[in-house]
């Protein structure tokens, strides 16, 4: 099981706004990364933090941090966007990366 | 351009050996503590090792590995290494090499990934 727990799937209509969420008592201590995954590729670094994206990233994705819970955001969702998601970060007790079980967004 | 090449891995019986390579171009490897993420079939991501830039400190996912696997580096190469020995039907998974952008901040760059099947 994971340390970090996420919804299995979502479903959002073209175009609206999608949260993913990610549970656990790490994100306490430290800020979550998320990663997209399409099926038959490796995963993507999506966003670190609550304003850190690299280049390619669509600023249409946005994060935030709540307590244990962490959120990926997604304004306006297109197409392209239907992908696995997973959470990650470093475990509170040491030097230890942990993951999220993934969800995976469904765009109708 | 960062890339992260992944060779090495194949069918392997239960109780075998194998090293897996992970060439890293468009960067300096030595600059960045690097790890080992894998992916079972249809499954979640797993972390299974991490090490240090200048490969002083290492670190494993204690359930995952149990002693059986070695991750290291040659940054004169920019390659980075993982030996599994003791393999089982269960380490089954296509084996990632990632980059960590700072230690222990973010995982920034992913490889292709190369699948090891533990079969016999």
């Amino acid at each position: 099981s994971s340390e970090l727990t996420q919804d299995p799937a979502v479903s959002v209509a073209l175009g609206q706004t999608v949260r993913i969420t990610c549970q656990g008592d790490s994100l306490r201590s430290y800020f979550a990364s998320w990663y997209q995954q399409k099926p038959g590729q490796a995963p993507v670094f999506v966003i670190f933090g609550e304003k850190n994206r690299p280049s390619g990233t669509p600023d249409r994705f946005s994060a935030s941090t709540s307590g244990n819970t962490a959120s990926l955001t997604i304004t306006g969702v297109q197409a392209e966007d239907e992908a696995e998601y997973y959470c990650n970060c470093r475990h509170s007790s040491g030097n230890h990366w942990v993951f999220g079980g993934g969800t995976k967004l469904t765009v109708l | 351009e960062v890339q992260l090449v992944e060779s090495g891995g194949g069918l392997v019986q239960p109780g075998g050996s194998l090293r897996l390579s992970c060439a890293g171009s468009g960067f300096n490897l030595g600059s960045h503590a690097m790890s080992w993420v894998r992916q079972a079939p249809g499954k979640g991501l797993e972390w299974v090792s991490t090490i240090s830039g200048n490969g002083v400190n290492t670190y494993y996912a204690d359930s995952v590995v149990k002693g059986r696997f070695t991750i290291s580096r040659d940054n004169s190469k920019n390659t980075l290494y993982l030996q599994m020995n003791s393999l089982r039907a269960d380490d089954t998974a296509v084996y990632y090499c990632v980059r960590d952008l700072l230690e222990w901040v973010t995982l920034d760059y992913w490889g292709q990934g190369t699948l090891v099947t533990v079969s016999s």
